[in-house]
């Protein structure tokens, strides 16, 4: 089946720590994206990236980085810098033109 | 930021009440608007991608209008049975490289 994986559906990361959020996807897509939802807030974008080696900021971006070195595969990582990393983080892919974002099932990561 | 509003947050009904939902958003430079429902534990399903002013589309119970001249977009539930109970997310397409902008989300409870 053709679909997004996001790894691990739930994090727990101590204060001052980095981590790394999972996302694969098997549907040949050019573009990914990271999202991030707060309760009562709809999904603000994080990064996103069109093209391998290639990915821009979106409107939420400080204290994120990420990597695209393969189609499959768009890997977030939450640093330090960022100061209320406590969210639900979703993946999505795109292929081209009007078409609709798929999404992955989430990972919910709280600080400690 | 080009802002997306939906109205209202939250809506709670009977099941078999006929219900509807807003997204406002800014109409200039228009490419297209997204609806997706969000259930619990799921991952966002896309529902409808709306392009041309004057667009009706239909799935089943849910149908939506756009009128991009005005910059707004209704969803209707007809006879809303409770596993419509999700959130309902419309989203502006940004550019053309798939950026989209989401509102807040509608939350709709469907009771028995």
């Amino acid at each position: 089946d053709g679909g997004i994986t996001q790894s691990p559906k739930y994090l727990f990361r101590k204060e001052g720590q980095n981590v790394t959020l999972s996302c694969e996807q098997n549907l040949n897509h050019d573009a990914m994206y990271w999202y991030r939802q707060d309760p009562g807030q709809g999904l603000r974008l994080i990064y996103y990236s069109q093209i391998v080696n290639d990915f821009q900021k979106g409107d939420i971006a400080e204290g994120y980085s990420v990597s695209r070195e393969k189609k499959e595969s768009f890997p977030l990582t939450v640093t330090s810098a960022q100061k209320n990393p406590t969210a639900f983080y979703l993946c999505a892919s795109w292929t081209s033109g009007y078409n609709e974002q798929f999404f992955g099932p989430g990972t919910r990561l709280t600080v400690l | 930021i080009l802002n997306v509003e939906q109205s209202p947050q939250s809506l709670h009904v009977q099941e078999g009440d006929s219900t509807n939902f807003t997204c406002s958003f800014p109409s200039s430079n228009f490419y297209a608007l997204h609806w997706y429902r969000w259930e619990t534990a799921k991952s966002p399903e896309a529902l409808f991608v709306m392009t041309l002013n004057g667009d009706e589309k239909k799935k089943g119970r849910i149908s939506a209008t756009l009128n991009t001249k005005e910059g707004y977009s209704y969803l209707y539930i007809k006879g809303s049975q409770p596993e419509d109970s999700a959130t309902y997310l419309c989203a502006r397409l940004y550019n053309q490289g798939g950026k989209l902008i989401f509102g807040q989300g509608t939350e709709l409870s469907v009771k028995p």
